[in-house]
């Protein structure tokens, strides 16, 4: 059965860097999107953007572009989300998920368990 | 602010039915398909309907999806208190070149 299992949770200061990961099963790891979708307490659902584990390609959400970045080693079938210059607003449960292509767009159908990232100084 | 808007709130009582909202623009529900997510309380989003209406296995026939135009509706029926959760609706939006979801709305069980 498809599962991505993800990285425990974490407390970084503010100005840290911090890296998230995402390891995939049951599935061909190189034949679906990875998406990163964030939510802050008590909020709604923010898609960060996805990357293409088989080419490495990416495509970010502009306010992310710069500071967030979404890395896989296909060795190991993992993706990796790695944020710098984390701020407080940046608490939150960031979740990787898979994307499957259907009719144009990578809709998302399955879900890590959600990693914690705590800001705090 | 969302770029897909939902009701923030909905409540109904056990058994009966309730229907969800996502309103959007021609940018995206209006071309593209739109998938619906339950989020039970302090776990992971789960995938609940898929490209408008089809639902994935597993997933009980009380759910159902619709859409028309730049609007999509998530349908419950014989709700039960298992079912109180939040729910989002998701799709492509082809002007952003992203995804975009409802702000969510949270059902509960009277």
């Amino acid at each position: 059965q498809v599962q991505l299992v993800q990285s425990g949770a974490e407390v970084k200061k503010p100005g840290a860097s911090v890296k998230v990961s995402c390891k995939a099963s049951g599935y061909t790891f190189t034949g679906y999107f990875m998406h990163w979708v964030r939510q802050a307490p008590g909020q709604g659902l923010e898609w960060m953007g996805w990357i293409n584990p088989n080419t490495g390609a990416t495509n970010y959400v502009q306010k992310f572009q710069g500071w967030v970045t979404m890395t896989r080693d296909t060795s190991f079938r993992t993706g990796y989300l790695e944020l710098s210059r984390l701020t407080s607003d940046d608490t939150a449960v960031y979740y990787c998920a898979r994307g499957v292509y259907s009719y144009g767009w990578y809709r998302i159908d399955y879900w890590g368990q959600g990693t914690l990232v705590t800001v705090s100084s | 602010q969302s770029v897909l808007t939902q009701p923030p709130s909905v409540s109904a009582a056990p058994g009966q039915k309730v229907t969800i909202s996502c309103s959007g623009s021609s940018s995206n529900i209006g071309s593209n398909y739109v998938s619906w997510y339950q989020q039970l309380p302090g776990t992971a989003p789960q995938l609940l309907i898929y490209d408008n209406d089809n639902r994935p296995s597993g997933i009980p026939d009380r759910f159902s999806g619709s859409k028309s135009g730049t609007s999509a509706t998530l349908g419950i029926t014989g709700l039960q208190t298992g079912d109180e959760a939040d729910y989002y609706c998701g799709t492509w939006d082809s002007s952003l070149s992203a995804v975009v979801f409802g702000g969510g709305t949270k059902l509960t069980v009277l």
